[in-house]
């Protein structure tokens, strides 16, 4: 059985912090690793991609993939309120039209003024 | 470019009843995938049509179907409703045959099944 682990929380970090994020998963063939946020009451949004070992920075988020030790996450710098949502680690196996996401059952964050 | 869209929003239906919920993908998405996202959980992948064939399926019973129209759009259907079918309902697009095409979501569909 596949697998995506995440830490529930909530995980609470104060305003202008970075938050940290993280994710295991179980599948060593796995390919392409995204996060998504996911406000209460709305469908997930994307908001990386990574697909080789090593960082990747887009603004204020950065990923981090270590395939090696199957772990992925996700780094937020200068955290803000708005930042304050469930974040996603989604897994899949196979790059292509094959293949669907696994997720984990998400890391409730709260960004306190 | 318009995004994924998904109808009706919310939905009530009674235990044994059947219902279907539409998507219409992405412009120039050829590849729809379905989930169930039950409350405090990850969405769960229920299935995948590229180019009006399913190609790929998760564990769900039969009583979930779905179509692909020639236009991309899709429909899944849930036959003789259960309690714990009660969750938002999430269908993505992407372009099928790209190799790190990512999924992209509408805005779901609330079930509540009584």
């Amino acid at each position: 059985q596949k697998e995506v682990e995440q830490n529930s929380g909530p995980l609470s970090v104060p305003e202008g912090a970075i938050a940290s994020l993280n994710c295991t998963y179980s599948d060593r063939v796995s390919q392409s690793f995204f996060w998504y946020r996911q406000y209460s009451g709305k469908s997930p949004e994307l908001i990386m991609s990574i697909y080789s070992n090593g960082d990747k920075e887009d603004g204020r988020f950065t990923a981090q993939l270590n395939k090696a030790s199957q772990y992925v996450s996700l780094l937020i710098r200068d955290s803000q309120p708005s930042d304050s949502a469930t974040y996603l680690c989604a897994v899949k196996a196979m790059p292509g039209s094959q293949g669907n996401l696994i997720f984990g059952k998400g890391t409730k964050l709260s960004v306190k003024p | 470019e318009t995004g994924v869209t998904q109808s009706p929003t919310h939905l009530i239906k009674t235990r044994g009843q059947q219902v279907t919920l539409r998507c219409s993908s992405q412009s120039g998405h050829n590849t729809v995938s379905w989930y169930q996202q039950a409350l405090g959980q990850g969405p769960q992948f229920i299935f995948q049509y590229y180019r009006e064939e399913e190609n790929g399926r998760g564990n769900f019973p039969p009583r979930f179907s779905g179509l692909q129209f020639p236009n991309y759009s899709s429909e899944l259907n849930v036959n003789a409703l259960e309690l714990d079918d009660s969750a938002l309902y999430l269908c993505a697009s992407s372009l099928g045959g790209e190799a790190y095409s990512p999924l992209h979501f509408g805005n779901g569909t609330r079930l509540t099944v009584t």
